[in-house]
């Protein structure tokens, strides 16, 4: 079975400062796709970025980039100039179409700081 | 608005009762998934239909059932409530489960 471990349960950054949130998973597919997801105080869950495993680049979205190290089955997320409506919970997923189905991990909460 | 719609947003019952809960995708998606997120948890996938056929079952108690109408909405029937019920049930839709979900705003279910 596919699982994803956030091994960060809380993180806390100063405005502007960059911050590196870590993602594992395990899985024996070659095919997959890998997200971030953000849900602020609004429970409100929203996707921030998106990774073909295919890909070797790197996907950014903005302030917001991944390092995705397929071989490690790693994905972590680093946002630049944090502001702060950035403060929310953030959540790995990992989709496979064998499993047809998205697998989250516990979640990091992050704080942003003054 | 993500254009998943769900509805009610809150809902408040009693111990033993039955409640179902809507929900209406994104335009022209065709798969519906719901999600159970119990107090500062992660999503726990409960089930997905695609175009009114289930096609995946994750960890759904048999007290909780739903199904996919030919408009493609769909409903989340939880029947015989527990306390440990209580949580912010999620749907979510999409056109293909590669290019990412968009979640609806949620239900919160309590039972008292």
């Amino acid at each position: 079975a596919q699982t994803v471990t956030q091994s960060q349960p809380e993180m806390s950054v100063q405005e502007a400062e960059t911050v590196t949130l870590s993602c594992t998973y395990d899985t024996s597919e070659s095919d997959y796709y890998l997200f971030w997801y953000k849900q602020p105080p609004s429970r409100q869950m929203i996707l921030v970025i998106r990774q073909e495993a295919y890909k070797q680049q790197n996907a950014t979205e903005n302030r917001f980039s991944v390092n995705f190290q397929k071989a490690a089955k790693s994905f972590s997320l680093k946002i630049s100039d944090s502001q702060l409506g950035d403060a929310a919970m953030y959540f790995c997923a990992y989709f496979t179409g064998t499993a047809s189905k998205l697998t989250f991990g516990t979640g990091t909460r992050l704080q942003v700081t003054l | 608005d993500s254009g998943v719609t769900q509805t009610p947003k809150h809902l408040i019952t009693a111990t033993g009762q039955r409640v179902t809960l809507r929900c209406s995708p994104r335009s022209g998606d065709l798969s519906v998934y719901w999600y159970q997120q119990s107090l500062d948890q992660g999503l726990q996938f409960l089930i997905q239909y695609y175009n009114g056929e289930e096609r995946a079952k994750g960890n759904i108690l048999e007290r909780f059932s739903a199904q996919q109408f030919p408009d493609l909405h769909s409903e989340l029937n939880l029947s015989s409530l527990e306390l440990g019920d209580s949580a912010l049930y999620f749907c979510a839709s999409s056109v293909g489960g590669g290019t990412g979900y968009t979640f609806g705003s949620g239900t919160r279910l309590t039972v008292v």
